[in-house]
């Protein structure tokens, strides 16, 4: 079974803050993944990579950066915070074409 | 610009009947179609998935229909049972890519 979990869980954060949402995978999958998930919207891809070192932008960057380690962990990171970045974000990771996505618990983020 | 398109938002069915849900796509280079499931307040899973080289792909009371002409494809779920309640998302993946776009998702309620 793919293991992949995220920290923190929930964060609250301040307008103009920095976040960083942290994700790690087991399994040694080399394809990692960033969504948010918001009503009405389904998923939509923020960042991914194809490993270590390597990050690509999905079809909503702006706004995000992220980072690729090792291949193990990814992060997520916003700068600057804006009330429109709350969502639920998931980190999901994956072994190449056509495999499935394997995806953690997701972090529920709040910014006042 | 959607890539996916899922309907209906919601539905509704008794206990024991057939479900059906709806996806639609724009690009015919994609070559991969999962279907996610998740459970309120878990992460999404892979339910079952199709390639094109099939027009139905069957699992259990779980059977995609594949229309390539058309761009479409449904999702239905026979004798549904109330434990099947959950948001279905439909994917897909573009040729030699990997990521896949997501649709905005069905919320499927069984009623017993």
């Amino acid at each position: 079974e793919a293991a992949v979990t995220q920290s923190p869980r929930n964060k609250v954060a301040v307008t103009g803050g920095k976040v960083t949402l942290s994700c790690n995978q087991t399994n040694n999958h080399n394809n990692m993944y960033w969504y948010r998930q918001d009503t009405g919207h389904g998923l939509r891809l923020i960042h991914y990579s194809y490993g270590a070192g390597s990050t690509e932008k999905g079809d909503i960057p702006d706004g995000y950066k992220a980072s690729r380690p090792s291949q193990e962990n990814f992060s997520l990171i916003l700068e600057l915070a804006t009330p429109s970045q709350t969502s639920v974000y998931f980190c999901a990771s994956g072994t190449g074409k056509g495999d499935t996505q394997y995806f953690g618990p997701g972090t529920r983020l709040l910014v006042l | 610009q959607q890539q996916v398109r899922q309907s209906p938002q919601s539905l509704t069915v008794w206990e024991g009947e057939t479900a059906i849900l709806n996806c639609s796509y724009e690009d015919s280079t994609f070559d991969y179609f999962p279907w996610y499931w998740q459970f309120p307040r878990e992460s999404p899973a892979l339910l079952i998935a199709i390639r094109p080289v099939s027009n139905k792909k069957e699992d259990g009371r779980f059977t995609i229909f594949f229309n390539k002409r058309e761009k479409k494809l449904s999702l239905h779920i026979t004798d549904s049972q109330p434990g099947d309640s959950a948001t279905y998302f439909c994917a897909a993946r573009m040729s030699n890519y990997n990521v896949l776009y997501f649709g905005s998702g069905t919320k499927l309620t069984v009623e017993p």
